[in-house]
């Protein structure tokens, strides 16, 4: 069965530190896809990042990267130099792609990142 | 565009009232799902829809009901609520029938059941 496990529950730096959310998943299937998503205090959730099970490429957006690594079923997000701006819940999502699921996201528990000043 | 939008924003109901959470996307998208987030939880997947007329169970489906009379619209109906029913829900849409597809999501519906 599918799953994404975000073992970290909360993380606490201080403003300019790195800091690295780990994303771990099992799925069956062959193709599939990742997301990472934000929740800030304001309770929306925002898209941040797609990634396809047949692309392995590390990905930079900004201060945000991802690294995907299917030997370990992991994507992970790095966020470089932190911002109070930054303090959010993150969840990460999967979706397999097969006739059943019909693109359903399946969500981890989120860990929630607290940027002090 | 307006994107998803949700009604109400904030709702207490009594246990053993019915309610409908209303839920509108004006992109056009044939997908439209209903999650509910636990505190300190992911979000869980209620039901879904791929077009009208067409709904499916997600993984809680129990006490809720769901309709897709248009592509713009799905409704969440609560018929008897119950206080395990407390949460916030969200809706959320999206076009492309793949798993390759960005759900947008709806700012949520703080329900508690008292």
């Amino acid at each position: 069965a599918q799953k994404v496990t975000q073992a970290q529950t909360e993380i606490s730096v201080v403003e300019k530190e790195d800091v690295t959310l780990d994303c771990v998943y099992e799925t069956r299937d062959t193709t599939y896809y990742l997301f990472w998503y934000k929740q800030p205090p304001s309770g929306e959730l925002v898209f941040l990042i797609r990634r396809n099970s047949f692309d392995e490429q590390n990905e930079i957006s900004g201060r945000y990267s991802w690294n995907f690594q299917k030997s370990t079923s992991s994507f992970n997000f790095t966020i470089t130099a932190s911002q109070v701006v930054d303090s959010a819940v993150y969840f990460c999502a999967l979706s397999e792609w097969n006739g059943g699921s019909q693109g359903n996201l399946i969500f981890g528990k989120g860990t929630k990142l607290s940027v002090k000043p | 565009n307006a994107g998803v939008t949700q009604t109400p924003k904030f709702r207490i109901l009594k246990i053993g009232q019915s309610m409908t959470l209303q839920c509108t996307q004006d992109m056009n998208h044939n997908y439209m799902y209903w999650y509910r987030q636990d505190p300190g939880m992911g979000l869980k997947l209620i039901y879904y829809s791929v077009g009208a007329g067409i709904t499916d169970k997600g993984e809680v489906p129990n006490g809720y009901n769901v309709s897709r009379s248009t592509t713009e619209d799905f409704p969440l109906r609560l018929e008897l609520a119950a206080p395990s029913q407390t949460s916030v829900y969200f809706c959320a849409s999206s076009y492309a029938v793949t798993g390759n597809n960005e759900q947008f999501f709806g700012p949520g519906t703080r329900l508690t059941v008292l």
